[in-house]
């Protein structure tokens, strides 16, 4: 059973750079036909897809924050990892890591951690 | 960008059917994935391609998708199906996810 869990601060200072990692346990992060996602949850309860990863590197991510997102592998770890740039108090979040199965381009999420908040105060 | 649109909230008595939909243009022709997600847990896979269920998740739920609304079924609705139901789709044009906002099923 492929478990994933989100580690970073709680809190980050607007105009700063938040940033999680995902450690993935039970199932290898170099698995062929998944990607590793990012998933936000804002405080009115909509879902916002961040972006994904393989774990040869190849990203896909959500055009509306493409410019301040990047996302990152590190293989040996079983960990991935995201950066959010210039933060404001909009990306007060849940954040979730997921595993993405991608058939055919096509992709949806199959295991889900479970989630941490981050909220950016000064 | 594609705009998948749920109703707030449905209200079903226990035991009975609840149907949450999904609306978009021509969501027919896209592939419809479905969550539940219960109170202060993470979202859970219950439907994925339009009817298939994973492992574990009960016969009762199942999907179907076709022209302009996609919907997801519970039948013999129980007091622990009570959560938010959320569709979602890949956008091709773009290569990104898109999530509905959401439906809140109350058991009364």
């Amino acid at each position: 059973q492929v478990q994933l869990q989100e580690s970073g601060p709680g809190l980050v200072k607007p105009s700063q750079t938040l940033s999680l990692t995902c450690t993935v346990s039970g199932g290898s992060i170099s698995s062929a036909g998944y990607y590793w996602s990012w998933i936000r949850q804002f405080p009115g309860k909509g879902l916002e897809w961040i972006g994904y990863i393989s774990s040869s590197g190849t990203t896909y991510y959500n055009p509306s924050l493409k410019s301040l997102i990047t996302i990152s592998v590190d293989t040996s770890e079983n960990q991935f990892s995201l950066s959010v740039s210039s933060v404001t108090a909009a990306d007060t979040a849940v954040y979730y890591c997921a595993r993405a199965a991608r058939l055919a381009g096509l992709s949806y999420f199959d295991y889900w951690g479970q989630g941490t908040l981050v909220t950016v105060s000064s | 960008s594609y705009v998948l649109t749920q109703p707030p909230s449905v209200s079903v008595a226990p035991g009975q059917t609840a149907w949450i939909t999904c609306g978009a243009s021509n969501i027919g022709g896209y592939s419809v994935h479905w969550y539940q997600q219960k109170a202060d847990q993470a979202p859970v896979l219950v439907i994925y391609f339009d009817t298939d269920r994973p492992s574990g998740i009960p016969e009762r739920f199942s999907g179907s998708n076709s022209g302009n609304t996609a919907t997801l079924t519970i039948s013999r609705v129980e007091v622990g199906d009570e959560a938010d139901y959320y569709c979602q789709v890949w956008d091709s044009s773009s290569d990104h996810a898109v999530f509905g906002g959401g439906t809140k099923l109350t058991v009364l």
